[in-house]
């Protein structure tokens, strides 16, 4: 079957460094996203990453490692506004997207 | 318009009623689908389109139906609702046929079932 373990909740100080970790099985593999979901809005892109490797924009980098079924999101100098649930989504040989139910990362002072 | 529309924001539907949800898009994506949220789940594709004229089932499709008469329209109809549809619904459309297919979000329907 096709399966997305990630943490459910994650706690980080502002200007700290977090990585939201995700494993994944999936049918076949096209590649894998991460979206940040601020609460009561719509997932918005973050991330892709179809070659193993760190790929960086900004705060935020995804590491992707397909031989293990692993991928990572790094967030650097947390800001407040960084409080949103993260999801990953490996896409699989269908193109389609299998969603994990996300990390809810919240962020104190 | 700008991006991804739905329509309405949210609505309170008695049990048995018929429910359109709408999803109007501006950028020309070919591929376009419709998730429910559930909390502590995951998004879970209810139906997809990937171009004007077809569509498909996802994992949840029973109760729902869409139709794909143009490129920018996406409908998605519960012909009789239930109370286990209460949940967000959330439309988005992907130009399949660029690099990396990927997915942009309307605002999503909040949708209680009563």
């Amino acid at each position: 079957g096709q399966n997305i373990d990630q943490p459910t909740e994650m706690t980080a100080t502002e200007g700290a460094i977090v990585q939201i970790n995700c494993t994944y099985q999936t049918s076949g593999f096209n590649g894998l996203f991460w979206y940040q979901q601020h609460a009561g809005e719509a997932p918005t892109f973050l991330s892709y990453n179809v070659l193993d490797g760190l790929e960086e924009k900004g705060r935020f980098s995804s590491f992707l490692s397909r031989s293990k079924g692993y991928s990572y999101l790094l967030l650097k100098e947390l800001q407040m506004k960084d409080s949103a649930s993260y999801l990953c989504a490996p896409m699989d040989s269908n193109y389609q997207l299998i969603w994990g139910a996300g990390t809810k990362l919240i962020i104190k002072p | 318009i700008a991006g991804i529309t739905q329509a309405p924001t949210s609505q309170i539907l008695a049990a048995g009623r018929r429910m359109t949800l709408r999803c109007t898009q501006d950028m020309r994506h070919n591929a376009m689908y419709w998730y429910r949220q559930d909390l502590g789940l995951g998004l879970r594709l209810i139906h997809y389109s990937n171009t004007a004229g077809t569509t498909g089932k996802g994992e949840v499709p029973d109760g729902y139906s869409v139709s794909r008469a143009n490129t920018d329209d996406f409908p998605l109809t519960l012909a009789s609702a239930v109370p286990s549809q209460t949940s967000v619904y959330f439309c988005a459309s992907s130009d399949s046929k660029g690099d990396t297919d990927t997915q942009y979000f309307g605002p999503g329907t909040r949708l209680t079932v009563l």
